[in-house]
């Protein structure tokens, strides 16, 4: 069965500190797709950031960055020097490798609250 | 920039009424979604679409459900006679291929109360 844990039900900081929001998930394939989207309060869901389960690079994005370690099953999520608008519930996501459906597990999101 | 457009953005209907969620997905693709969020819930998979039929469904996604393309833009979930469990954010989304890779669009969602 595939699952992704988000720990983090709410964190809440300062502006201008930096944040990690933790991403765990269990899969049995060996080929998955992990994704991060925004749900910002207007609530539409925004798309960050894809990984697939071969690409172990972390990757930056201006603030953001994102860290997979396949060995620990987890995709966690820093944002820098934190702004107001990153006020936001984040999801992370998963799809096994040979899904052609369009089937996202979603984790339980992380609101994520930053303080002026 | 495309955008995935839902209608209407929040729906009030009472017990065992039918209700028809509305979505105008990306033009130029070709699969399309429904997924739900209880308040406060994570956002769950309810049916994948493609080619004029359902590709996947959920649990969720029991006999009071449908998904219909009827014409080429517009992409509908019906509920027909609605619980009150079913009270929930309705998001639609779409995206180009389908291909596992891809990301999925969504939609603003369609807030449903059923009282």
């Amino acid at each position: 069965a595939q699952k992704v844990t988000q720990a983090q039900t709410e964190i809440s900081v300062v502006e201008k500190e930096d944040v990690t929001l933790d991403c765990v998930y269990e899969t049995r394939d060996t080929t998955y797709y992990l994704f991060w989207y925004k749900q910002p309060p207007s609530g539409e869901l925004v798309f960050l950031i894809r990984r697939n389960s071969f690409d172990e690079q972390n990757e930056i994005s201006g603030r953001y960055s994102w860290n997979f370690q396949k060995s620990t099953s987890s995709f966690n999520f820093t944002i820098t020097a934190s702004q107001v608008v990153d006020s936001a519930v984040y999801f992370c996501a998963l799809k096994k490798g040979s899904s052609n459906t369009g089937k996202l597990i979603f984790g339980q999101g992380t609101t994520l609250q930053v303080k002026p | 920039e495309p955008e995935v457009t839902q209608t209407p953005s929040h729906q009030v209907t009472q017990m065992g009424q039918e209700v028809i969620l509305r979505c105008v997905p990306i033009s130029n693709h070709l699969y399309f979604y429904w997924y739900r969020q209880i308040l406060g819930q994570k956002v769950e998979f309810l049916v994948s679409f493609y080619n004029n039929e359902i590709s996947e469904k959920s649990e969720i996604f029991d006999d009071q459900f449908s998904v219909e393309r009827p014409d080429g833009s517009n992409f509908t979930l019906k509920i027909r006679s609605t619980k009150l469990e079913d009270s929930a954010m309705y998001f639609c989304a779409s995206s180009a291929q389908g291909q596992e890779r891809e990301e999925l669009f969504f939609g603003e969602g369609s807030r449903l109360t059923v009282l």
